[in-house]
């Protein structure tokens, strides 16, 4: 069993749609809780992350960390055609957000326009 | 600021090839982390160096070696090429403080095809 788990998708959504991402862990020592956006052939993008449990909001992007159910989700609001990417939820145990960092599989997110 | 630059950006080896893959961290980072991302797969960690050293290792045969230089710049090494290290290496950098959170910046990677 791989200690984060992401539906690979593909997700098709209209342009404007909310958008729910996924991931679940099985590592109850994760403390750090990112997500990254990678676009093809580039590489990833830090859009978030959260410590411990709650959650955070950046503009149209919201994380949700829930350790008690080791369930974390981010949550795209007005969806754009440039939001089109793929979507890495990744984590880590270590000292910071730069140590050792887990990442899931990856979402490929499309936005219809 | 020029952020994380690797280089080659492509490359192609033939099996039981050697291969050096290079990585200037972001100006004021001192910390570098190397992935390897199959295709359609995330990230994986390979190792982190800070201080010269080799600090955190994944996963990874010892194969693959790393280096880092008083000028926090790193090398990645893999020697014995099998098809299987096609993938894309990615260089991270970030710093370590006392406040303990940064964030890792990713490189755009090296491409790796070994035939």
């Amino acid at each position: 069993q791989k200690e984060v788990e992401q539906d690979p998708g593909p997700l098709s959504v209209p342009e404007g749609a909310i958008v729910s991402l996924n991931c679940t862990y099985s590592n109850s020592a994760f403390q750090y809780f990112m997500w990254y956006r990678q676009y093809s052939r580039k590489g990833p993008e830090l859009l978030m992350y959260t410590y411990s449990s709650g959650n955070k909001e950046d503009g149209r992007f919201t994380a949700q960390v829930d350790k008690s159910s080791k369930y974390i989700s981010l949550f795209i609001r007005d969806s754009q055609p440039s939001d089109s990417a793929t979507y890495l939820c990744a984590m880590s145990a270590g000292w910071s957000s730069a140590s050792k960092i887990i990442f899931g599989s990856g979402t490929r997110l499309s936005i219809r326009p | 600021d020029a952020g994380v630059t690797q280089s080659p950006t492509h490359l192609i080896k033939t099996r039981g090839q050697q291969v050096t893959l290079r990585c200037s961290p972001k100006s004021g980072h001192d910390t570098v982390s190397w992935y390897q991302q199959a295709l359609g797969q995330g990230p994986q960690f390979i190792f982190q160096y800070y201080e010269e050293e080799e600090r955190q290792r994944g996963n990874f045969p010892d194969r693959f070696s790393g280096h880092q230089f008083p000028n926090y710049s790193s090398e990645l090494n893999v020697n014995a090429l099998l098809l299987g290290d096609s993938a894309l290496y990615l260089c991270a950098s970030s710093s370590k403080d006392r406040v303990g959170n940064t964030e890792a910046f990713f490189g755009q990677g090296t491409r790796l095809t070994v035939v």
